[in-house]
């Protein structure tokens, strides 16, 4: 069956980068991109950006345009989501999430990320 | 940027009556290939979003029939036939249509 396992919880300060993974299982990772959502503490989901895996293409909303980096590592069948210079507003839930026929289909648990001094 | 518009943000439901979201979209959602990429997700309290329906009115494995999704151009629905107490949380509908994908501002659903 298909499953996206993400990494655990982190905290970091102000100015920081944090880097979130996503291993994918129960299917063939090439076939399918990855998508990031995220959800602030209490509010609703907020699409960040998404990956080709298969060339490695990305494509992500404007207002990320320059902190956010998005990777695959077709070997370990994992993707991962960076995102620097990190402020308060950037505390939130982050999910990848499966593409399909444009559409997300299998989400990851999530993963917290904290950014306080 | 495509606006999802969901109406009511708040639903009260009495167990076993009916319940319906609206969203409407700002932009059609018809796409090139002749689709509409319409989804609609439930997320549960405490858990990740799970895809209820997908191209307005397609269900995905495993979601009770009770969930029917309805609609088209910029106008949608999701309609739960009787609510039960597990379908407690928060819905939202997402286009998949523009870049970038939008989602709606979520309905809580909460029983009376």
């Amino acid at each position: 069956q298909v499953q996206l396992v993400q990494s655990g919880a982190e905290v970091k300060k102000p100015g920081a980068s944090v880097k979130v993974s996503c291993k994918a299982s129960g299917y063939t990772f090439t076939s399918n991109g990855i998508s990031w959502v995220r959800q602030a503490p209490g509010q609703g989901l907020e699409w960040m950006g998404w990956i080709t895996v298969y060339n490695g293409k990305t494509d992500h909303a404007q207002k990320f345009q320059g902190r956010v980096a998005m990777t695959t590592d077709t070997s370990t069948s994992t993707a991962y989501l960076e995102l620097r210079s990190l402020t308060a507003d950037d505390t939130a839930v982050y999910y990848c999430a499966r593409h399909l026929s444009r559409s997300l289909d299998y989400w990851g648990q999530g993963t917290l990320v904290t950014v306080s001094s | 940027d495509v606006v999802m518009t969901q109406s009511p943000l708040s639903l009260p439901v009495t167990l076993g009556q009916p319940a319906s979201i609206s969203c409407r979209s700002s932009q059609s959602l018809v796409y090139s290939d002749g689709n509409t990429y319409l989804n609609w997700f439930q997320q549960r309290p405490g858990q990740s979003p799970r895809r209820l329906i997908y191209k307005v009115s397609n269900r995905d494995s495993g979601v009770p029939d009770r969930f029917s999704g309805s609609g088209s151009g910029t106008d949608f629905t999701l309609e739960i036939s009787r609510v039960e107490a597990e379908d407690v949380g928060v819905y939202y509908c997402m286009q998949g249509t523009h870049w970038p994908w939008t989602f709606g501002q979520g309905t809580k659903v909460e029983i009376k």
